[in-house]
């Protein structure tokens, strides 16, 4: 069975820094391409970035250089390290497979919840 | 960017109804176009990919087609469980974009 689990979400003060975790299980974040997508309250979804097969990576701009994606392989975990957070930041941060060129945003795990405020 | 545009924001709508909601992206998106459902406190669920390929398991009362810049969701007859939050969103360029929603309701 696929899940998606986040952590590493809460409550952090303008300028602060959060490590966002994303455990896979059902298949191996290696071998597939992955996204972090967030929501602010009452809000669409926004994506965030991607990160490829490859380990070619994209960004909105709105984060471009103050996040990044990554992955560890050997424990089948996707993060998210968020850093010089904005009050505008504040969203539930969720990881997502990409099925890859043509497809959609197939799983998604349940989200975690950051919120910027002083 | 690429804009998308959903239309209507809100929708109301009876079980048994035939329901189509409309995204308009701002320039040719080919028919790299996904769509989504969201229930309240959840994730968004894939409904369809390509703009018309249904996702394995999705009830094929859901439907989509289009190309371009023009993109329709239908659903053929509302069941209780499609009163939800619909977004569509394009992955033809980068940032990849998603429309604003049409909250679909009783």
């Amino acid at each position: 069975e696929v899940q998606l689990v986040e952590s590493g979400g809460g409550l952090i003060q303008p300028g602060g820094s959060l490590r966002l975790s994303c455990s896979v299980s059902g298949f191996t974040v290696r071998d597939n391409y992955m996204s972090w997508v967030r929501q602010a309250p009452g809000k669409g979804p926004d994506w965030v970035s991607v990160l490829y097969i490859d380990g070619k990576t994209y960004y909105a701009d709105s984060v471009k250089g103050r996040f990044t994606i990554s992955r560890d392989t050997s424990r089948n975990i996707l993060y998210l390290q968020v850093n010089s957070l904005r009050v505008e930041d504040t969203a539930i941060y969720y990881c997502a497979r990409w099925g890859g060129y043509g497809y959609g945003l197939d799983y998604w795990g349940q989200g975690t919840l950051v919120t910027v405020s002083s | 960017d690429t804009q998308m545009t959903q239309s209507p924001s809100t929708l109301s709508a009876s079980v048994g109804d035939r329901v189509t909601i409309t995204c308009r992206a701002s320039q040719s998106i080919n028919s790299w176009l996904a769509w989504y459902q969201q229930k309240a406190g959840k994730a968004p669920k894939l409904l369809i990919y390509k703009a018309s390929t249904l996702e394995n398991g999705v009830p094929s009362r859901f439907s989509g087609s289009g190309s371009g810049t023009d993109f329709t969701l239908t659903i053929s007859s509302l069941q209780p469980d499609d009163f939800a939050t619909y977004y569509c969103q394009q992955y033809n360029g980068w940032p990849w974009t998603f429309g604003q929603g049409t909250k679909v309701e009783i």
